[in-house]
């Protein structure tokens, strides 16, 4: 079964309106937890990796007063799309890092991805 | 910095056929590379790693080696089934950071 959900899996909103996407991993504390931004027939591109507690490290290009994340706790992480545009609509995934139960590895699991449509 | 390359897709295979989608990659050090695959409406899943040159990693059927001489990660599999339609993405991570650097991956359809 799923490891780490997202939720919502869609959604449409207005251009300027805030959009939050939550990626929760299930079972397992999540040490760190990344988001990747996908445009179509496009690899996954890192927008930025959180770590509990603490503030999110962004790469390069991408705006931080614009995607906002929140690393609340290690089962849960947010991002905001503040004032969103319709340059914004594409496919969000994040995924989470840690050591699932009974596996004893640390691996890196990724949701199932938010579909953003800005109108 | 490090990026990855694969064979662009689409690839379209008959149930049985063999099954190879090209990797390679370029990176300053020794990175771990990765296979991942989509399923329609689904994550992102592990397929397959290799963490050193000349690993051969394998699941589900599929192998990859990973050859430092030509950077390549190439992902092959036998004998193909419907059930392998998905989108296949070659990746990278070097150091411990944990960053993934994705190609843009390769959609799979298998005919019955």
């Amino acid at each position: 079964g799923a490891v780490v959900s997202q939720h919502p899996s869609r959604v449409i909103c207005k251009s300027g309106t805030s959009v939050k996407i939550e990626c929760r991993s299930l079972d397992f504390q999540a040490t760190t937890m990344f988001w990747y931004r996908q445009f179509p027939k496009q690899s996954l591109m890192l927008m930025a990796t959180s770590n509990e507690g603490s503030k999110a490290t962004y790469e390069q290009g991408v705006e931080k007063d614009k995607f906002l994340i929140n690393h609340a706790s290690l089962t849960l992480s947010t991002l905001t799309v503040t004032s969103a545009h319709p340059e914004d609509s594409s496919f969000y995934i994040c995924s989470a890092r840690g050591v699932l139960q009974g596996t004893g590895t640390d691996t890196q699991y990724f949701g199932p991805g938010t579909r953003l449509t800005v109108l | 910095g490090d990026s990855v390359t694969q064979m662009e897709g689409p690839v379209t295979l008959s149930e049985e056929a063999f099954l190879t989608i090209n990797c390679t990659y370029t990176a300053t050090g020794y990175p771990s590379l990765f296979w991942y695959v989509q399923y329609p409406g689904e994550g992102l899943q592990l397929l397959l790693k290799a963490t050193k040159a000349d690993d051969k990693g394998s699941n589900k059927g599929f192998e990859a080696t990973y050859r430092k001489e030509t950077t390549s990660f190439h992902l092959e599999k036998g004998s193909v089934q419907v059930s392998d339609s998905a989108v296949y993405f070659c990746a990278l991570i070097q150091g411990s950071n944990y960053k993934l650097t994705f190609g843009k991956g390769t959609l799979l359809t298998v005919n019955p």
